[in-house]
């Protein structure tokens, strides 16, 4: 058990609908990140956290929104759901949010459309 | 942009033995960090070795080392005595420095360990 807890562990919806991976963070550690696994473009960065705040964004998608809330627990939130966004989505976390930090995985959340 | 490229979609090595694989990354930063994650069949990433690029010596964690030549951009990770529970996918990943602390992940090579 890595300590980071991603809610569910599978999923499977239909195109069109909308749902909320949800993660709880390490014991101490501030920084969330979430990243998306699937065959074709391997594992991509989505959005950074850190403290409740937007700190990086990467290839994610304007269907897709995330945020942190007080407890620092974050939610990846996923609509319009097309055929393509079946993947593996893992939420990470580190302490700080500077690049000396390691990140520390979930076992993912896997996503699939229909 | 930086980019990480692993040449070497599939290995296979026999138990006992010792077997590297590669990763070059691209940047122009010179504050960054360097790291082996291994992906096992139950999907969870976990961290293997991590390198300070202001280190010259190469960093170690019992079986595994890494050959890191700072100049022409490599990062290779070494498995000694190999082991079965070895078997996994292994990702080598680039951090920048500084307050964006994101990984950039190379494609990953398939790692089969024979006994």
């Amino acid at each position: 058990d890595s300590g980071v807890t991603q809610t569910p562990k599978h999923l499977i919806t239909a195109t069109g609908q909308r749902v909320t991976l949800r993660c709880s963070p390490r014991s101490g550690d501030l920084s969330v990140y979430w990243y998306q696994q699937s065959l074709d473009q391997g594992l991509q960065f989505l959005i950074q956290y850190y403290n409740g705040e937007e700190r990086a964004k990467g290839n994610i998608l304007e269907r897709f929104s995330a945020q942190q809330f007080p407890d620092l627990h974050s939610e990846l939130n996923l609509s319009s759901l097309e055929l393509g966004d079946s993947a593996l989505y893992f939420c990470a976390s580190s302490v700080g949010d500077a690049g000396a930090n390691v990140l520390t995985f979930g076992a993912g959340s896997r996503l699939t459309v229909l | 942009a930086q980019t990480v490229t692993q040449s070497q979609p599939e290995m296979s090595v026999q138990e006992a033995e010792t077997v590297t694989l590669s990763c070059t990354y691209d940047t122009s930063e010179n504050n960054y960090y360097l790291f082996w994650y291994k992906q096992p069949p139950s999907r969870q990433m976990i961290l293997v070795i991590r390198q300070e690029a202001y280190k010259q010596q190469n960093a170690t964690e019992n079986r595994f080392s890494v050959n890191f030549q700072k100049a022409a951009k490599s990062f290779s990770l070494k498995i000694s005595d190999s082991q079965l529970g070895d078997t996994a996918m292994y990702f080598c990943a680039f951090m920048r420095g500084g307050s964006q602390g994101n990984l950039i992940f190379g494609k990953g090579t398939k790692l089969s360990v024979k006994p």
